[in-house]
C-alpha cells in the first residue's frame, strides 16, 4: 500500500522569506502523480501543484515550486516570498485511484 | 471557487440516525470522490464514482455507502452513525482518468455526531 509522510507538523517563516516542507513516500508503482494541497482556515482544500512521475523536470507554479526526487521518493514544496496569506495547513498527496494523504504540515507566516 | 459544490454546509445529528450528503461536480467532469477529514485518522479517501459507476473503494465503512446519478451528481449516506463519524466530508471531482486527472475539492460538509 502506498504511504504519505510528512515528518514536520509544524514549520515556520519570516515573510518575505523562503521555506521548504518535505514529503516522502512508499510506492511500487513506477507512474504516479504527486500533489500539494493547501488547507487554509477556511478548511476549503486548494490545489498548489502537481507533478507528474514520469517528468524529470520540477514543477513550478509560480512562487511554489517542488524538488521532485524519484529514486529516492522524496517530493519537497519550497514556498519563495512567503506572504501572510500562505499560512496554512499543506498536504502532500499520492494519486492512483484516489488520493493518499500525508498527516498535513501547519505553516505559520510571521510578519 | 473551485466549482464543486456540497450541500449541507453543516449537519448535526444523533447517533444511530442516517443522514445524506449531496455533491454536484464541475462541469464536464464525469469522475466524483468522497474524502473524510477527522482528528483520528487525518485525511481518508472513501470512494470514487465514474459517470455512475464505482471506481475505487478506499476506507469507506460498510455503514456508508455512496451513488452517483445520471446528472452526475453524488451522493454519500451515512447510517447508523457513532461519534467516531463526526469529520469533514469532502467531495472533488476530475474529468475521470483515474491517475492522469487532478482532482478539485468542494468546501466539505462538517458533520457533528452527538
Amino acid at each position: 500500500a502506498q504511504t504519505v509522510t510528512q515528518s514536520q507538523p509544524e514549520m515556520s517563516v519570516q515573510e518575505a522569506e523562503t521555506v521548504t516542507l518535505s514529503c516522502t513516500y512508499d510506492t511500487s508503482e513506477s507512474d504516479y502523480y504527486l500533489f500539494w494541497y493547501k488547507q487554509p482556515p477556511s478548511r476549503q482544500m486548494i490545489l498548489v501543484i502537481r507533478q507528474e512521475a514520469y517528468k524529470q523536470q520540477n514543477a513550478t507554479e509560480n512562487r511554489f515550486s517542488v524538488n521532485f526526487q524519484k529514486a529516492a521518493k522524496s517530493f519537497s514544496l519550497k514556498i519563495s516570498d512567503s506572504q501572510l496569506g500562505d499560512a496554512a495547513m499543506y498536504f502532500c498527496a499520492y494519486r492512483t485511484w484516489g488520493l493518499t494523504f500525508g498527516e498535513g504540515t501547519q505553516l505559520t507566516v510571521n510578519p | 471557487d473551485s466549482g464543486v459544490t456540497q450541500t449541507p454546509k453543516h449537519l448535526i445529528t444523533a447517533t444511530g440516525q442516517r443522514v445524506t450528503l449531496r455533491c454536484s461536480p464541475r462541469s464536464g467532469d464525469l469522475s466524483v470522490y468522497w474524502h473524510q477529514q477527522s482528528l483520528d485518522q487525518g485525511l481518508q479517501f472513501l470512494i470514487q464514482y465514474y459517470n455512475g459507476e464505482e471506481r475505487a473503494k478506499g476506507n469507506i465503512l460498510e455503514r456508508f455507502s455512496a451513488q452517483q446519478f445520471p446528472d452526475l451528481h453524488s451522493e454519500l449516506n451515512l447510517s447508523s452513525l457513532e461519534l467516531g463519524d463526526s469529520a469533514l466530508y469532502f467531495c472533488a471531482s476530475s474529468l475521470g482518468g483515474p491517475f492522469t486527472d487532478t482532482q478539485y475539492f468542494g468546501p466539505g460538509t462538517r458533520l457533528t455526531v452527538l
